[in-house]
């Protein structure tokens, strides 16, 4: 286990709807990244959270949103949902510092989206 | 553009033979690479990186090999379990500070028993 918790781990939304995922980072880690996997796929980079604000995005529209917290705990907002959102939402936690830069990302277990 | 390949979608190998995958990178700006092993319903394991200023790596059992002339990646799991079937990953890391990973499509690894 990395120490990388989501919730829920399994979501059913409908068309047009708004969803928030939770992901809680490794002890010591002070970055969050989100990744889309749709089946069959490598995971896709949404946006990186460090120090509470984005630092770097994907090519994700705007109504993909996030927030990190002062705990590192990180949320992944999605408005206007829509039928090809439904994948599998993973988080990753690094750490950075001026030394190392980024350390290897741990991803937690996903949470399974699927909207109808 | 950014892409991260693997030559073979699948590859099936019999139980304790040597196993190899391979991946194929375009950045040259990529300063870091990662192997993640992913099982059905679970997020991607890290197994194990190598940075751009180093040619080889070793694990436990496995065995990171970078190319940078060819820009190719391996890796080589030896006497390979049923429990390391599960679909592979390479990810690559462009240099600077943010730490997005590019993955490519994945490797599924089938063990025969």
């Amino acid at each position: 286990e990395t120490g990388v918790t989501q919730s829920p781990t399994h979501l059913i939304k409908t068309r047009g709807q708004q969803v928030t995922l939770r992901c809680s980072s490794q002890s010591g880690h002070n970055t969050v990244s989100w990744y889309q996997q749709a089946l069959g796929q490598g995971p896709q980079f949404i946006f990186q959270y460090y120090r509470e604000e984005e630092n770097g995005r994907g090519n994700f529209p705007p109504r993909f949103s996030g927030l990190q917290f002062p705990n590192y705990s990180s949320e992944l907002n999605v408005n206007a949902l829509e039928l090809d959102d439904s994948a599998l939402y993973l988080c990753a936690s690094s750490l950075h510092n001026r030394v190392s830069r980024n350390t290897e990302a741990f991803f937690g277990q996903g949470t399974r989206l699927t909207v109808v | 553009g950014e892409s991260v390949g693997l030559h073979l979608p699948t590859l099936s190998v019999q139980e304790g033979d040597n196993s190899i995958i391979n991946c194929a990178y375009s950045n040259s700006a990529s300063d870091y690479f990662i192997w993640y092993k992913q099982e059905s319903g679970k997020g991607p394991q890290f197994i194990i990186d190598i940075r751009s200023n180093m040619d080889k790596r070793q694990g436990q059992r496995v065995t990171v090999l970078l190319n940078k002339t060819v820009k190719h990646l391996s890796l080589q799991i030896a006497a390979t379990q049923p429990g390391d079937s599960a679909v592979y990953f390479c990810a690559e890391k462009e240099g600077g500070a943010t730490n997005k990973l590019i993955f490519g499509t994945g490797t599924l690894l089938a063990v025969q028993p």
